[in-house]
C-alpha cells in the first residue's frame, strides 16, 4: 500500500537555483514526517523533519513545508549545490511509532 | 566511530534457502530496525528490536525473524527464500524512542535465484 508517494522519480536543477521535492501521503494518522538523503552505496541519512503541529521547519538551506489539509509536504533546497545530488526519500509515521512509511524517492541532480 | 555496519555486503542464495544478515549499531545506540528496499522503491519497515525483544513489526510474514544480542547487535533471518525477497536490506540504529536519531547502514544486497 503506497501511503507515501513521491510522484517525481527525478528532478534536475541548475546550481544556485531552488530545488523543490514533493511528497503526498494518504494516512491521516501520520503525525511525523522526515526527509532522508541517500548517496550511492550508502544508507539513507536523516536530513530534516517536521511534526504535524508545525507547517514549516527550516535548517540552513533546507526547509520542509507541511500542508496537512492537502496531505502534502515539500522540501526546498536553496541555493542548490552539486553536492546535493542524491536520492531524497520522504517518510512518515504516527508520532512515537517506528513503522515509518517511505516514498519511492526522487533523484535530484544539481548541474554546475 | 564506525557508524552502523552490516555484513555481508552482497549475498546470492537460491529459492528455499535460509539467510542470516548481521548488523552492528552505531556506538551508544540501543535500538535496531530492519528495512527491505526493493529496486525502485523506498525502504519498507520489517521490525524493530530493543532490549533483545521485537518491539514493533511491519507487514512481513513469519519467514522474517530477528534477534538482538546483549551488545545491541542484531541479526535478520529469512527462511524459505522466495525470488521476491531479492532486495537491499537496511539496518538502522537509534536511541529508543527517538525517530530522528536513526542512522542507516549501507545495506546488504540479497539476490535470490
Amino acid at each position: 500500500d503506497q501511503q507515501v508517494k513521491q510522484n517525481s522519480p527525478s528532478l534536475s536543477v541548475q546550481e544556485g537555483r531552488i530545488s523543490i521535492l514533493n511528497c503526498d501521503y494518504t494516512n491521516s494518522m501520520f503525525d511525523y514526517f522526515l526527509w532522508y538523503k541517500k548517496y550511492p552505496a550508502e544508507g539513507p541519512t536523516f536530513l530534516i523533519s517536521i511534526s504535524s503541529i508545525k507547517d514549516k521547519n527550516e535548517d540552513g538551506r533546507f526547509t520542509v513545508f507541511l500542508n496537512k489539509s492537502a496531505k502534502h509536504l515539500s522540501l526546498h533546497i536553496v541555493p542548490s549545490q552539486p553536492g546535493d545530488s542524491a536520492v531524497y526519500f520522504c517518510a512518515a509515521s504516527p508520532l512515537n511509532n517506528n513503522d515509518m512509511r517511505f516514498g519511492a524517492g526522487t533523484r535530484l541532480t544539481v548541474k554546475p | 566511530d564506525a557508524g552502523v555496519t552490516q555484513s555481508p555486503t552482497h549475498l546470492i542464495k537460491t529459492r528455499g534457502q535460509q539467510v542470516t544478515l548481521r548488523c552492528s549499531p552505531k556506538s551508544g545506540h540501543d535500538t535496531v530496525s530492519w528495512y527491505q528496499q526493493a529496486l525502485g522503491q523506498g525502504p519498507q519497515f520489517i521490525f524493530q528490536y530493543y532490549e533483545e525483544e521485537e518491539r514493533q513489526r511491519g507487514n512481513f510474514p513469519d519467514r522474517f525473524s530477528g534477534h538482538q544480542f546483549p551488545n545491541y547487535s542484531s541479526e535478520l533471518n529469512v527462511n524459505a527464500l522466495l525470488l521476491g525477497d531479492s532486495a537491499l536490506y537496511l539496518c538502522a540504529s537509534s536511541l529508543w524512542g527517538s525517530q530522528e536519531t536513526q542512522y542507516f547502514g549501507p545495506g546488504t544486497r540479497l539476490l535470490v535465484l
